[in-house]
C-alpha cells in the first residue's frame, strides 16, 4: 500500500522568501504524484502533478515540485511567497487500481505568511 | 463551467441520528469518490464510483456508512447511528473517464453532537 509523509506541520515564511515543502512517499511503482492547497472553507486545488516525464514539474501559481525517486521524494518549492499562498498543503500519491486513481494523501502543512 | 458541488455545506446532527450527504459531479465525469477530512488530517479515501456502481468501497469504515449513484450522477453518502466520532468533512471529487486528476468539491463539514 502506498504511504505519504509530510514530516512538517507547520511553516512560516515571511513574504518575498522562498518555500520549500517537504513530502515523502512510499509506493512499489512508479507513483502519480500530485500536489493539491487548500484554504480555509474551499475544496482541494490541484497545484501541480507528476505522471512521468521531466522530473521538474510546473504548476499554477508560481509552484513547481521535482520528483527525485532515489530519495522517494516530490518536494514543493516556490522562490517568492505571497500573503496569498498562505493555507493548507497537501501532498498526495496515486496508484492505478482496477483502471481507476486510488488515491493517499499526507496530514498535510500549513503554511503561515508574515509580512 | 461549474465544479463539483456539496450540500449542505455544513450539518449539524445529534448522536444517533440519520444523515445524508449530497454531492454533484462535474458534468460527463464518470468517476467519483467520497473521501473524510478529520481535523488536522489529510483526506482519506471512502469510496469510489464508475458510472452507478460502486467499485472500491474498501474505504467506508463501517456498515453505518453506505453510497449510491443511481444514475451515475449525483451521489449522495448516507451516515447510520451517527456517532461523535464521524465529525469530520466529507470531500467528494469527480474525474473524467481515463483521466488521473480529481476536481474535489468544497465538502460538507458534518458536526455530531
Amino acid at each position: 500500500a502506498q504511504s505519504v509523509t509530510q514530516p512538517d506541520i507547520h511553516i512560516t515564511v515571511s513574504e518575498g522568501a522562498s518555500l520549500e515543502l517537504r513530502c515523502n512517499y512510499s509506493y512499489g511503482a512508479t507513483p502519480y504524484l500530485f500536489w493539491y492547497v487548500q484554504s480555509p472553507g474551499q475544496g482541494l486545488q490541484l497545484l501541480l502533478k507528476y505522471f512521468s516525464g521531466d522530473t521538474l514539474v510546473q504548476g499554477i501559481k508560481g509552484f513547481e515540485a521535482e520528483f527525485k525517486r532515489s530519495q522517494s521524494s516530490f518536494n514543493l518549492r516556490k522562490p517568492s511567497v505571497h500573503w496569498s499562498d498562505a493555507a493548507e498543503y497537501f501532498c498526495a500519491v496515486g496508484a492505478n487500481s482496477g483502471g481507476y486513481q486510488k488515491v493517499t494523501f499526507g496530514t498535510g502543512t500549513k503554511l503561515q505568511v508574515i509580512p | 463551467g461549474a465544479g463539483v458541488s456539496q450540500t449542505p455545506s455544513n450539518k449539524v446532527t445529534e448522536k444517533g441520528k440519520y444523515v445524508e450527504l449530497r454531492c454533484d459531479p462535474i458534468s460527463g465525469h464518470t468517476a467519483l469518490y467520497w473521501y473524510r477530512q478529520s481535523l488536522g488530517q489529510g483526506p482519506e479515501f471512502l469510496i469510489y464510483f464508475q458510472g452507478t456502481g460502486a467499485a472500491d468501497d474498501s474505504g467506508l469504515p463501517n456498515d453505518r456508512f453506505f453510497a449510491v449513484r443511481p444514475e451515475g450522477s449525483v451521489s449522495t453518502l448516507k451516515i447510520q447511528r451517527t456517532e461523535r466520532g464521524d465529525s469530520a468533512v466529507y470531500l467528494c471529487a469527480s474525474s473524467p473517464l481515463g483521466e488521473n486528476e480529481q476536481f474535489f468539491g468544497p465538502g460538507t463539514r458534518l458536526t455530531v453532537l
